[in-house]
């Protein structure tokens, strides 16, 4: 089955720098790549999607890339602010069978005001 | 629209007892999909449903664990003989359908097995 590889598991960072969280997965039939920020205690939530037919995508302070060949995958959200404190999950689903999304283990995004 | 929602919000019991655990999708979504998430972990994949049919089970952890959704949308996951192991948070998340992929989850159920 998939397995996602999820990195760093903690970043602190000061508001206003940039963070960067990277996920590798191991199925190469995976195409559709989520991530999803959960605050404490909350319902994770869509915050951005990637699918297999485009390298990057963005919205806003947000931007998902992926490199299909060497299967990894990443959220890069620039000029931080507090508000994004938060775990950050990405996941890899596989369009063959019943895609169910393999979640990564979870980074902590902590930023300093 | 109304998001998913999911009921009880917590749930406390003790070891042997039987759950019922519910979740409402959001009206119109065909796919359905249960998930178990421990504190550091990320959601752990149980069943997914596809209309009133379970399209995979193959994430329940045993014969303890069932759901169903009989009428296509509201669906019930039913633990038997609770375990202290089964303590987590029970997430719902339900989708248009398989093609489209996003899926929008529940609040959770924090099951607590004493």
């Amino acid at each position: 089955g998939e397995n996602v590889e999820q990195h760093p598991s903690t970043l602190s960072v000061q508001e206003g720098d940039s963070a960067v969280i990277k996920c590798t997965y191991s199925d190469s039939a995976s195409n559709y790549f989520p991530w999803y920020k959960q605050e404490l205690g909350k319902r994770p939530q869509l915050i951005i999607d990637i699918r297999s037919n485009v390298g990057e995508k963005k919205d806003q302070r947000i931007a998902v890339t992926l490199n299909k060949t060497a299967k990894h995958f990443s959220l890069h959200i620039t000029e931080t602010q507090p508000e994004d404190s938060a775990v950050y999950f990405c996941a890899a689903t596989a369009s063959g069978g019943s895609y169910i999304p393999t979640f990564g283990r979870g980074t902590s995004l902590i930023v300093h005001p | 629209g109304a998001g998913v929602s999911q009921t009880p919000s917590n749930k406390v019991t003790e070891k042997g007892k039987y759950v019922e655990l519910r979740c409402d999708p959001i009206s119109g979504h065909t796919a359905l999909y249960w998930y178990r998430q421990s504190l550091g972990q990320g959601p752990e994949f149980l069943i997914y449903f596809q209309g009133t049919g379970a399209a995979d089970d193959s994430g329940l952890p045993n014969d303890r664990f069932f759901a169903v959704r009989p009428e296509g949308s509201v669906s019930t996951l039913k633990i038997q003989r609770t375990e202290r192991g089964d303590s987590a948070v029970y997430l719902c998340a339900s989708s248009r359908d398989r093609v489209t992929d996003t899926q929008y989850f529940g609040p959770g159920t924090r099951l607590t097995v004493l």
